[in-house]
């Protein structure tokens, strides 16, 4: 499987400022996902990154608020923007591989805690 | 919808004790993916099963067993002897062939923990 890097692990931030969190790929992958996790919480989807077009958003979730670029293969950003202390989560990265992509190998996440 | 349940919020085990999490879906597709991926305290989703909804047949890894049933819709796991490393978060996911990029269901997981 693909190996997956996050940047930062963590961060501990003001509300009403942003933060842009990186997934490195050590391969190219044409699906990129990027998930929220609330405390205690399970998975949810934010967007859907293809390289080469707009990324694809879940209902709940808008691009002014989490805008993702995609700019080659192995390499994704999600900002948060304009945080909130409802924005404090695990966000998560994952890659599609597999003969149809469908097994998502997910990276090691990014902890925000926002005040 | 696609729509994964794990009934169970937490469970608690002593260690060697064999335990199974129940995972229960919901899918109009014909054709579907199931997974679980284990959650541990650091927080890294680590992926251990995938399932094709045209294989029935049970699997069993070292510790780790997992059937697979489509007549009652459920795809449990079993921890045989089970040990204090597998305490974590686990969570059932499905996947549909027919959805768009692969989206993932996840069910709310099961924290489990073994005591020493």
């Amino acid at each position: 499987s693909a190996v997956i890097s996050q940047k930062p692990s963590r961060d501990i931030c003001q509300r009403g400022t942003s933060l842009t969190i990186q997934c490195q790929v050590d391969s190219q992958v044409t699906m990129m996902f990027w998930y929220r996790q609330q405390p205690g919480q399970s998975l949810t989807l934010i967007a859907t990154a293809n390289q080469g077009s707009e990324a694809t958003y879940e209902s709940g979730f808008v691009i002014d608020k989490f805008p993702i670029s995609r700019p080659n293969l192995t390499f994704s950003t999600l900002t948060v923007s304009n945080m909130s202390p409802e924005d404090s989560s695990i966000y998560l990265c994952s890659v599609g591989q597999g003969i149809g992509k469908e097994t998502q190998y997910f990276g090691p996440g990014t902890r925000l805690l926002v005040l | 919808a696609q729509k994964v349940t794990q009934a169970q919020t937490e469970i608690s085990v002593v260690e060697k004790e064999d335990v199974t999490l129940d995972c229960v879906y919901e899918t109009r597709d014909t054709t579907y993916y199931l997974f679980w991926y284990k959650q541990p305290p650091s927080g890294e989703l680590v992926f251990l099963i995938r399932r094709n909804s045209f294989d029935e047949q049970n699997e069993i890894s070292g510790r780790y067993s997992w059937n697979f049933q489509k007549s009652t819709s459920s795809f449990n796991f079993t921890i045989t002897a089970s040990q204090v490393v597998d305490s974590a978060v686990y969570f059932c996911a499905l996947s549909e062939a027919s959805g768009s990029a692969r989206q993932l269901t996840f069910g709310s997981g099961t924290q489990l923990t073994v005591l020493p």
